[in-house]
């Protein structure tokens, strides 16, 4: 069964640093997600992107992060001076297609750590 | 703004009893109910869903219930059994544009005792 996939792991950074966490979604879905949950909390909306853009997204998502499809398959999200609230696991999921009663499908996740 | 509350945030039961989980959205808008089950250190897997037109879907153990009026929906396990244990989200979507975001409840964590 095909599984949305999240690289790497687990990423340890520097308050300040930039990092990239990448997402391979589902290959025919069409919408994609990136979410995150502060250890202990809930799932929290960031963005949702469709057809090369971004169609929503949340307080949380500001100018320091971005998203990026950039080749087809890999679906990033980029947050350029990461701060130390910033640490998460961050969930991508990805959907197949419109109308809103289809299944989002998680990745396994990304733990951000900021040093 | 759009809200998920989910109650009881811990719940301990014995092995072979029920467990109820309750959530409660505030945007009359929203028309997909999901509910996940998440394991410590894994991704958020759906269990089962429900949609507005809905009023119960049940899959063997598993029984959702939807109230559209009071905008409440539940998560029935019956028969509990100590692979139950896991932190379940109750989600409703909301879409601008189609994007279907979830909005999740604050979680459940369930421990079934042997």
């Amino acid at each position: 069964e095909p599984e949305v996939t999240q690289t790497p792991s687990h990423q340890v950074t520097q308050m300040g640093q930039e990092v990239i966490l990448r997402c391979v979604p589902i290959s025919n879905h069409l919408y994609f997600y990136w979410y995150r949950q502060i250890l202990g909390q809930k799932v929290e909306f960031l963005v949702s992107f469709y057809n090369n853009e971004i169609s929503e997204k949340s307080e949380i998502f500001d100018d320091q992060f971005s998203v990026e499809r950039p080749d087809g398959s890999n679906f990033t999200l980029k947050i350029r001076s990461t701060k130390l609230e910033d640490s998460a696991m961050y969930f991508c999921a990805s959907r197949e297609a419109s109308g809103g009663f289809n299944e989002q499908f998680f990745g396994p996740g990304t733990r951000l750590t900021v040093l | 703004g759009e809200n998920v509350e989910q109650h009881p945030s811990t719940l301990s039961v014995q092995e072979g009893d029920s467990a109820v989980i309750k959530c409660t959205y505030s945007d009359s808008a929203s028309n997909y109910f999901p509910w996940y089950k998440q394991e410590l250190g894994k991704r958020p897997q759906l269990i089962i869903d429900i949609r507005s037109n809905v009023g119960e879907k049940k899959d063997q153990r598993i029984a959702v219930t939807l109230n559209k009026t009071a905008k409440h929906f539940s998560l029935h396990i019956t028969e509990t059994q100590p692979e139950d244990s896991a932190v379940y989200f109750c989600a409703a979507t909301l879409g601008t544009s189609g994007t279907y975001k979830y909005i999740f409840g604050t979680g459940t964590r369930l421990k079934v005792l042997a």
